[in-house]
């Protein structure tokens, strides 16, 4: 199973939004809505932000959204704050009854 | 409130063998499907395996199957994950989650392990 594929960085200035792009296969992104996403702060463990393509765990933000096209699935964070700096993955469920991680986006604040 | 704890990593040569628990308590361990994933030092995470509530059910990443074995213990709210034929690939932050779904939700702090000899 390969990793799904993310950028490997990118960036945004305080108050802006920027969107974390995740892309598969039809047999992982594209054939089932789940998708997930994860924050990773360094030396701490992952935080679920996003399950289910779409739709948020009780207590976070609602500047974090998740959407899907085909293939490839999106994070946006909106209203960029300085402690969205941080790690961020995708999984997905797959055909093969598993999960698959992307490759982690590094997020910068500037 | 939830907490998972992770322990048994250590130092092994290749090879060799290591057992991992993970501990569970706050919520009722055998109602949830269970996880482990793995991150090695500065590397993204990678999905190994999950168990159903009951056990009966095991899925496992082609980069271990065969060589790792996940069980758990509902009466003692414990996961495990049993690694033998370790490989330096597979030193790492082994961590335990509990799932949601198809997420993980609740996820403990990690039990490194090194291969090395």
């Amino acid at each position: 199973q390969s990793a799904l594929t993310q950028p490997a960085s990118v960036s945004g200035s305080p108050g802006q939004s920027i969107t974390i792009s995740c892309t598969g296969t039809s047999s992982d992104v594209g054939g089932y809505n789940y998708v997930s996403w994860y924050q990773q702060h360094p030396g701490k463990a992952p935080k679920l932000m996003i399950y289910d393509v779409s739709e948020r765990p009780s207590g976070v933000s609602n500047r974090f959204s998740g959407s899907k096209s085909a293939n490839t699935a999106s994070l946006t964070i909106s209203g960029l704050q300085a402690e969205d700096e941080a790690d961020y993955y995708c999984s997905s469920y797959t055909s093969s009854s598993t999960f698959v991680f992307g490759g982690g986006t590094s997020l910068t604040v500037l | 409130q939830v907490q998972l704890v992770e322990s048994g990593g250590g130092f092994v040569k290749p090879g060799g063998s290591l057992r991992l628990s993970c501990a569970a308590s706050g919520f009722s361990f055998s109602e949830y499907y269970m996880s482990w994933i793995r991150q090695a030092p500065g590397k993204g995470l990678e999905w190994l395996s999950y168990i159903s509530s009951s056990g009966r059910t095991t899925y496992y990443a082609d980069s271990v199957r065969g060589r790792f074995t996940i069980s758990r213990d509902n009466a003692k709210n414990s996961l495990y994950l049993q690694m033998n034929s370790l490989r330096a690939e597979d030193t790492a932050l082994y961590y335990c989650a509990r799932d949601w779904g198809m997420s993980h939700l609740a996820w403990g702090q990690g039990t490194l392990v090194t291969v090395s000899s």
